[in-house]
């Protein structure tokens, strides 16, 4: 069984540039989840989608989006990059319901010069 | 928002011997507690997790416990091995209406000695 995929694993961006990463969830999976990972924060939720719906967010500027489409497939967009938003982004799927626990994928290294 | 404490941030212990990492939260609301181990290069992978209707959850050498009342869930691993050596994050989360994602504690760096 296919884990959550990636893509891409690296990403070299300039400031001011926006960006846009990839998540294929686990077949089945209606869930997609979005965190961002660095050394000082740790892992931070920025948001979960459901069913093409964005169920929850967390505290992240406007330049955060996200989406979801009709196969479960996410994107997330960041706008205007800044040096700060230099993270690991992580997509975790779950079926659906809170309790069936969050499979990650392995994330998109992004890093803005 | 949710508030999770973890520690300690560093655990070195011999091969074989136990380990043991605590974490603290802050929301009374919080039902789910899920552990994560991420290796390097790699995204977190759940080892285990408990809810808040369970005192205790055990996976060979790996058990979980929880106290509600003290807000107060850690991990246990026994007679540890090479491979066990990762970041280990804890978690917790309201996994009903309104739930705003797993809130992570700031990881423990397990390294296990030959």
């Amino acid at each position: 069984k296919a884990g959550v995929t990636q893509t891409p694993r690296y990403l070299i961006k300039t400031r001011g540039q926006q960006v846009t990463l990839s998540c294929s969830p686990i077949s089945g999976h209606r869930s997609v989840s979005w965190y961002q990972q660095t050394p000082g924060q740790g892992l931070q939720f920025l948001f979960e989608y459901f069913s093409e719906t964005q169920r929850n967010k967390g505290n992240f500027p406007g330049r955060f989006s996200g989406r979801q489409f009709s196969n479960s497939r996410s994107e997330m967009n960041v706008s205007t990059l800044e040096l700060g938003d230099s993270a690991l982004y992580l997509c975790a799927s779950s079926p659906g319901g809170y309790f069936y626990g969050y499979t990650f994928g392995s994330g998109t290294r992004l890093t803005v010069v | 928002g949710e508030n999770v404490e973890q520690h300690p941030s560093t655990l070195s212990v011999q091969e074989g011997d136990s380990a043991v990492i605590k974490c603290t939260y802050s929301d009374s609301a919080s039902n789910y507690f899920p552990w994560y181990k991420q290796e390097l290069g790699k995204g977190p992978q759940l080892i285990i997790d408990i809810r808040s209707n369970v005192g205790e959850k055990k996976d060979q050498r790996i058990a979980v416990t929880l106290n509600k009342t003290a807000k107060h869930f850690s991990l246990h691993i026994t007679e540890t091995q090479p491979e066990d050596s990762a970041v280990y994050f804890c978690a917790a989360m309201y996994s009903g209406g309104g739930a705003d994602g797993l809130t992570f504690g700031k990881g423990t760096h397990l390294i296990i000695q030959p």
